[in-house]
């Protein structure tokens, strides 16, 4: 199957921080880029949704402007949390679907711990 | 909008036993797609089984199983000869087979169900 990595898989930040943290699908060209979070012992909430070239589309409750999500090539794409705060921590996964998929591809995550 | 319910928070199944998973989902569609995904422990996401909507027939992969009753709108996964490995969550998911470039063809998740797999 086709792989996707992320970058870091985990990090530390201080409050009032932004972090930047990347998706790359390795082999294969991503149409579309998923953020999901994971808060510990529940589901995948899906944040946002970017097709490559074109402006994120965010999900209902998800501010567009704490989130930054930039999808500039085919196989990249990065969610930036600006200005961090504790309620932030958590654990950030993303997925990316190529065209010639009929499915997503998940990276590993990355745990987020905001002092 | 479509949602995904896991009524079993948590199942446990002997080694070698075999455990079936719940999964309903709500929709409005009659074309679409259903997966099942496995979070082990390193919580990388695993695709286990997919199932296309305008397919009768249940997805089997080696060990495991659907049971795909589109009327009932229901998606159980059946776990055979359970082995240790197989611990972890399991979370159900839909997506729907249009082809809206803005939705990119997101998946709703189902709460999850961890599974415990005693020795």
């Amino acid at each position: 199957g086709a792989v996707v990595s992320q970058h870091p898989s985990w990090v530390i930040c201080k409050s009032g921080t932004s972090v930047k943290i990347e998706c790359r699908s390795l082999d294969f060209q991503a149409t579309t880029m998923f953020w999901y979070r994971q808060f510990p012992k529940q589901s995948l909430m899906l944040m946002a949704t970017s097709n490559e070239g074109s402006k994120a589309t965010y999900e209902q409750g998800v501010e567009k402007d704490k989130f930054l999500i930039n999808h500039a090539s085919l196989t990249l794409s990065t969610l930036t949390v600006t200005s961090a705060h504790p309620e932030d921590s958590s654990f950030y996964i993303c997925s990316a679907k190529g065209a010639a998929y009929n499915e997503q591809f998940f990276g590993p995550g990355t745990r987020l711990t905001v002092l | 909008a479509q949602t995904v319910t896991q009524s079993q928070p948590e199942m446990s199944v002997q080694e070698a036993e075999t455990v079936t998973l719940s999964c309903t989902y709500d929709t409005s569609e009659s074309d679409y797609y259903l997966f099942w995904y496995k979070q082990p422990p390193s919580r990388q996401m695993i695709l286990v089984i997919r199932q296309e909507a305008y397919k009768q027939q249940n997805a089997t992969e080696n060990r495991f199983s659907v049971n795909f009753q589109k009327a009932a709108k229901s998606f159980s996964l059946k776990i055979s000869d359970s082995q240790l490995g197989d611990a972890a969550m399991y979370f159900c998911a839909y997506r729907s087979a249009l082809m809206i470039k803005a939705a990119g063809n997101k998946l709703t998740f189902g709460g999850g169900t961890r599974v415990l797999v005693k020795p």
